[in-house]
């Protein structure tokens, strides 16, 4: 089956400096990729769309220069959390989709900022 | 845009009963995703509806869609506690990056001895 895989699955830093997330699919080729937060008790919301090789699409609301997206090659797409604060505390979880609609979801990365 | 609304939020249940999750959304679609999620977890995937009066079964879940309705079910059969979990539907909707999922609030279900 699809594969997608998060690191790290867990950090911890402090607030003012910024955090780089990894999410690659291992055994298929992903032209989409999706970000989601999720805070404790919520349901999944919808960050950005990554296409391989154009910008991300952002949801409303969501700062792009704050959660910048990278999405390289067809197996690695970056989120990193530029300037990060408490408040930017939560679960990322990113998803990858390939030649079909079903989404594969990562394991998650859960961002803790002092 | 599209609403997904599912019902109950929290439900207790003994286990051995019998109980459904409803989960209604608001513009059409053809197809809906069901995911089970534990404590500190990401999501698991536990059903794909691909079409109206749709119905899939795995253990002591089935899972059905109705189109037409907008409505799909999750009904659990003879509850254990290793169901207990947070379960979400899920709904695609087209948009100009391709279709982008939109998900339900989710059901968070405890099974009790």
């Amino acid at each position: 089956g699809a594969v997608v895989s998060q690191h790290p699955s867990r950090v911890i830093c402090k607030s003012g400096t910024s955090v780089k997330i990894e999410c690659r699919s291992l055994d298929f080729q992903a032209t989409t990729m999706f970000w989601y937060r999720q805070f404790p008790k919520q349901s999944l919301m919808l960050m950005a769309t990554s296409n391989e090789g154009s910008k991300a699409t952002y949801e409303q609301g969501v700062e792009k220069d704050k959660f910048l997206i990278n999405h390289a090659s067809l197996t690695l797409s970056t989120l990193t959390v530029t300037s990060a604060h408490p408040e930017d505390s939560s679960f990322y979880i990113c998803s990858a989709r390939g030649g079909s609609e079903t989404q594969y979801f990562g394991p998650g990365t859960r961002l803790l900022v002092l | 845009e599209l609403k997904v609304e599912q019902n109950p939020l929290f439900l207790s249940m003994q286990e051995g009963k019998n109980y459904t999750i409803y989960c209604n959304y608001s513009t059409t679609s053809d197809r809906l995703y069901w995911y089970r999620q534990d404590p500190g977890k990401s999501l698991e995937s536990l059903f794909v509806l691909l079409s109206n009066g749709a119905v899939k079964q795995e253990g002591r879940l089935m899972a059905s869609l109705d189109t037409k309705a907008r409505l799909s079910t999750l009904h659990i059969t003879a509850a254990v506690h290793d169901l207990s979990a947070t379960y979400f539907c899920a709904v695609p909707q087209r948009g100009t990056s391709g279709s982008r999922l939109t998900f339900g609030e989710g059901t968070q279900l405890t099974v009790n001895p």
